[in-house]
C-alpha cells in the first residue's frame, strides 16, 4: 500500500490549459514537498508546506496543505511546455526520521 | 560544484558482481541519504547519515545493501552479489542541517543495470 497516493499518474494537456495535481494520505505528515523531476536528473525542490491550510504560490504554480495535514495538491495555471516533466509529492511523518516517503509522481506532458 | 555529485552516472554489472556508488554531498552539509527510485516509480528511502553515524536504515532491502559515510562527507553505498532486481536508479541527497522541514537537495543519481 503507498502511503502517498498521486493523482493522475498520467496527464497531458495543451498549452494554456490549467491543471491539478492530488497527494492524499491516510497518515499525517509534519510537512510535505513537491518536487519536480526530468528525465537523467534528481528531483528538485518546489516547496514545502508545514501548517495545516497552508496556501503558498510560486509564480503560476499554487500549492495547498490540507488542514488536516494528510493531504496536498498543485494547482497550474496556463501551463507552459515547460512544465513538462515528473511531479512528485513527498512527506515527512510525524514521529518519523527525516526520511522522505515518496508518492510515485504525476507525468505531465504539456504539448504546445 | 556547487550540487550534490554522484558516480558513476552508469553502471553495468553482471549479476553476482559488487558494486559501490558514490555521493558527495553540498560541502558542509550534516544530512545525507540513499534513495532507490524503479523505472516510473517515486524516489524510496534506503538510509541516512548525520555526519558520520547512519541514524536509520531501515530501508536497506537486505543485508547486501551497505552504506557508510566514515568522515562525515564522501558517501558509499555498497551492494553486493548483485540481482536483477537492484536495477534501478540510485539517488543521494544532502540537506544543511537536521529538521524534518530541511529541504534535500538531490543529486542525478547513478543508473544501476544488473545483467
Amino acid at each position: 500500500t503507498q502511503l502517498l497516493e498521486q493523482s493522475p499518474q498520467f496527464l497531458s494537456i495543451q498549452e494554456g490549459e490549467n491543471l491539478t495535481v492530488y497527494c492524499n494520505s491516510s497518515s499525517v505528515f509534519s510537512s510535505l514537498q513537491w518536487y519536480r523531476q526530468e528525465p537523467g536528473e534528481g528531483p528538485v525542490l518546489l516547496v514545502t508546506v508545514v501548517t495545516g491550510g497552508e496556501v503558498k504560490k510560486l509564480k503560476r504554480l499554487t500549492f495547498q496543505f490540507g488542514d488536516a495535514r494528510k493531504d496536498s495538491s498543485l494547482h497550474i495555471t496556463a501551463a507552459q511546455p515547460g512544465d513538462t516533466g515528473l511531479y512528485l509529492c513527498a512527506g515527512a511523518r510525524i514521529g518519523g526520521s527525516e526520511k522522505l516517503v515518496f508518492g510515485k509522481g504525476t507525468k505531465l506532458t504539456v504539448n504546445p | 560544484g556547487a550540487g550534490v555529485s554522484q558516480s558513476p552516472r552508469y553502471k553495468v554489472a553482471k549479476r553476482g558482481q559488487d558494486v559501490a556508488l558514490r555521493c558527495d554531498p553540498i560541502s558542509g552539509h550534516v544530512s545525507l541519504f540513499w534513495y532507490q527510485q524503479a523505472l516510473g516509480q517515486g524516489p524510496e528511502f534506503l538510509t541516512y547519515f548525520q555526519n558520520e553515524a547512519q541514524l536509520d536504515k531501515s530501508g536497506l532491502p537486505s543485508d547486501r545493501f551497505f552504506a557508510e559515510r566514515p568522515e562525515g562527507s564522501v558517501s558509499t553505498l555498497k551492494i553486493q552479489r548483485t540481482q536483477q532486481e537492484d536495477s534501478a536508479v540510485y539517488l543521494c541527497a544532502s540537506s544543511l542541517t537536521t529538521g524534518r522541514h530541511q529541504p534535500q537537495h538531490f543529486g542525478d543519481g547513478t543508473r544501476l543495470s544488473i545483467l
